[in-house]
């Protein structure tokens, strides 16, 4: 079954670096887009990042432009992302996404199980 | 970017029907999909493109659009229903993504 496991949070002082793993199996990791996906304490859902199958295309909210980089290893069917310059406001679950889009619908029909990182000094 | 917006609460009366609505430009162009999110839960998809369930989504649930306005309606609420739906949707340019700010569904 598709599965995705999230791992790599943590507490973390402004300013300073951290980088989220989202490990998948079950599927073809390569011929999907992914996603982070985050939700800070009692907030609503923001997206974070997408990136294409190959790794080639790679879209970010206005957020985290510049702070961010989303990649992935397809040989090693897992998602990243880079987290730099973090600040209290990126304290949020962080949750990585299959995109199983098609047409003009771009579902995530799967989602990990959430990372908590909380930006504290 | 666009925005989707949702109306942040709706309550229904246990086996009564509600309907979920989400306003945005870029749902002229792309269909919306539906989340529901239980307390400390991942969010889960519920609805997508025209009018499709994933596997293990009951029937009570369905959607539906028109113009810049996408719907989820649950017909015939259940206790177990009760949570925050989101809609989600790639924005105008395509290249961005955007979801709606939650409704919280109460079922009385």
């Amino acid at each position: 079954q598709v599965q995705l496991v999230e791992s790599g949070g943590g507490v973390v002082q402004p300013g300073r670096s951290l980088r989220l793993s989202c490990a998948a199996s079950g599927f073809t990791f390569s011929t999907y887009a992914m996603h982070w996906v985050r939700q800070a304490p009692g907030k609503g859902l923001e997206w974070v990042t997408i990136i294409s199958y190959d790794g080639n295309t790679k879209y970010y909210a206005d957020s985290v432009k510049g702070r961010f980089t989303i990649s992935r290893d397809n040989s090693k069917n897992t998602l990243y992302l880079q987290m730099n310059s973090l600040r209290a406001e990126d304290t949020a679950v962080y949750y990585c996404a299959r995109e199983n889009g098609g047409g003009n619908s771009f579902p995530l029909d799967y989602w990990g199980q959430g990372m908590l990182v909380t930006v504290s000094s | 970017s666009s925005e989707l917006t949702q109306d942040p609460a709706v309550s229904v009366a246990l086996g009564q029907t509600v309907r979920i609505t989400c306003q945005g430009d870029s749902l002229r162009g792309y269909y919306a999909s539906w989340y529901q999110q239980k307390p400390g839960q991942a969010p889960r998809l519920v609805i997508y493109g025209k009018n499709n369930r994933p596997s293990g989504i009951p029937d009570r649930f369905s959607g539906s659009s028109s113009g810049n306005t996408a719907s989820l309606t649950i017909t015939g609420a259940q206790a177990e229903d009760e949570a925050d739906y989101y809609c989600y949707s790639r924005d105008s340019s395509a290249n961005h993504v955007v979801f709606g700010g939650g409704t919280k569904l109460t079922v009385l």
